[in-house]
């Protein structure tokens, strides 16, 4: 089975734009959670999501938000972006229904803002 | 705030020899993880260990939970060149999130 996929592998954007970036989970990984990593920290959660219903959400202004769609791919969108949104965005996969279980990591977008 | 930490920030072994990082938190969890990742990509997943257990191996890793003392540990034996990598610790924060650390950035020399 392929692994989580994500699209673009890496974005450049200035401030003020919007961008979308977009996850594939594994084959049969029902649930998402999209994280940011900023250089040199750990990644932050921003959402998990399960069968389409938002699950949780972190301590992330409402700029950032997300979607699943039916085939459980899923999207996180950014507004108004920011110097400081410049990041590594990761989406992770877990299998049943979510939760904090072994979560399965996408290669990660890169997005500079400038 | 990130609810666990890692301890040390950076380590630097030579090959062959045994890597050991710790992770301290600060709530009650149900389980606490390890990830593995290279050069700013993906995480890989290293080993879970729920709170009801106290230690668990995996190939070369060895991890021990501490609950009384709100710690964890992950050793790797006979490092080799492809540990070179930055390993995270994760908490369950709550039901769905999972709350990292900063990460032990562990080089090994050849």
């Amino acid at each position: 089975d392929a692994g989580v996929t994500q699209s673009p592998t890496h974005l450049i954007k200035t401030r003020g734009q919007q961008v979308t970036l977009r996850c594939s989970p594994i084959s049969g990984h029902k649930s998402v959670s999209w994280y940011q990593q900023v250089l040199g920290q750990g990644p932050q959660f921003i959402f998990q999501y399960y069968e389409k219903e938002e699950r949780g959400r972190g301590n992330f202004p409402d700029r950032f938000s997300a979607r699943q769609f039916p085939n459980y791919s899923s999207e996180l969108n950014v507004n108004a972006l920011l110097l400081g949104d410049s990041a590594l965005y990761l989406c992770a996969a877990t299998p049943g229904q979510g939760g904090t279980d072994t979560q399965y990591f996408g290669p990660g977008t890169r997005l500079t803002v400038l | 705030s990130q609810q666990g930490e890692e301890d040390p920030q950076a380590l630097s072994i030579q090959e062959g020899e045994n890597a050991t990082m710790n992770c301290s938190y600060k709530t009650s969890i149900n389980n606490l993880q390890w990830y593995r990742q290279n050069s700013g990509r993906g995480l890989v997943h290293l080993i879970l260990i729920r709170s009801n257990e106290r230690e668990k191996h995996s190939g070369r890793l060895r991890v021990t939970l501490d609950t009384s003392k709100k710690s964890s540990s992950l050793l790797i034996t006979a490092s080799r060149a492809a540990d070179t990598a930055s390993y995270f610790c994760a908490t369950d924060y709550n039901d769905y999130k999972l709350s990292f650390g900063a990460g032990t950035t562990v080089t090994v020399r050849a």
